[in-house]
């Protein structure tokens, strides 16, 4: 069975600090990994994306994620914090690829509060 | 560009009542679109998807319904309103064939009293 693990609930950070969130993920084949952003009240924005390649991946605001298939990891990292990073991030997986319909598999996501 | 639409932004309802909560996609032919819910605090998950006009199928039972009369837009309805309805609803849509990120809108949040 596929699934997403964020193992923390809560992160507190202060400004200008680094960050990462994690996320862990079970899945038998090549995993399509995502992060997502849910300010206050509002819908999800998609951060970045990982497909194949370079393990790597860079995404908006300068948040960048790094994939590990030894340790099924995707955890979103980012240099230097500011308070308005302050929100909810929520990792999700793909196992689908083609015209049936993307389902998209969401972990329970991880609040972040960044301290001024 | 793309832009996704929601509607209403919030609703209040009673238990019993009917609901219709839509989504509008613009700059975008042949979507796939998608339905989400969301508990107050909660993770999101997977209603509804369709990947073309008059196509729906459910991927959970929640005692809703959902339909695509159009390209571009996607309904999500019920006659009949639970209390275990309420949260936040989010329409998603993705490129369809070779794209796999989906994209959401602001959501409707929904009160049932």
């Amino acid at each position: 069975a596929q699934s997403v693990t964020q193992p923390d609930a809560r992160v507190t950070v202060s400004e200008g600090a680094s960050l990462q969130l994690r996320c862990k993920y079970s899945y038998s084949a090549t995993p399509y990994l995502f992060w997502y952003v849910q300010y206050p009240r509002q819908g999800l924005q998609l951060l970045l994306k990982y497909y194949s390649g370079d393990p790597v991946v860079q995404g908006v605001n300068s948040f960048e994620a790094e994939f590990s298939k030894s340790n099924s990891s995707f955890h979103l990292q980012k240099a230097s914090v500011h308070w308005s990073d302050s929100a909810v991030y929520f990792c999700a997986l793909s196992p689908n690829y083609g015209s049936s319909g993307n389902k998209l598999i969401f972990g329970i996501g991880t609040l972040l509060s960044v301290k001024p | 560009a793309q832009t996704i639409h929601q509607w209403p932004v919030a609703e209040i309802k009673a238990v019993g009542s009917p609901l219709s909560l839509g989504c509008t996609i613009k700059g975008k032919s042949s979507p796939n679109l998608y339905w989400y819910w969301q508990a107050t605090g909660g993770t999101l998950q997977q209603l509804f998807y369709s990947i073309t006009v008059g196509q729906v199928e459910s991927v959970v039972q929640l005692n809703l319904s959902a339909s695509r009369p159009k390209d571009d837009q996607f309904i999500l309805s019920t006659e009949k309103l639970l209390l275990s309805h309420s949260g936040f609803y989010l329409c998603a849509w993705s490129p369809g064939l070779g794209g796999l990120e989906q994209y959401f809108g602001p959501g409707t949040r929904l009160t049932v009293l």
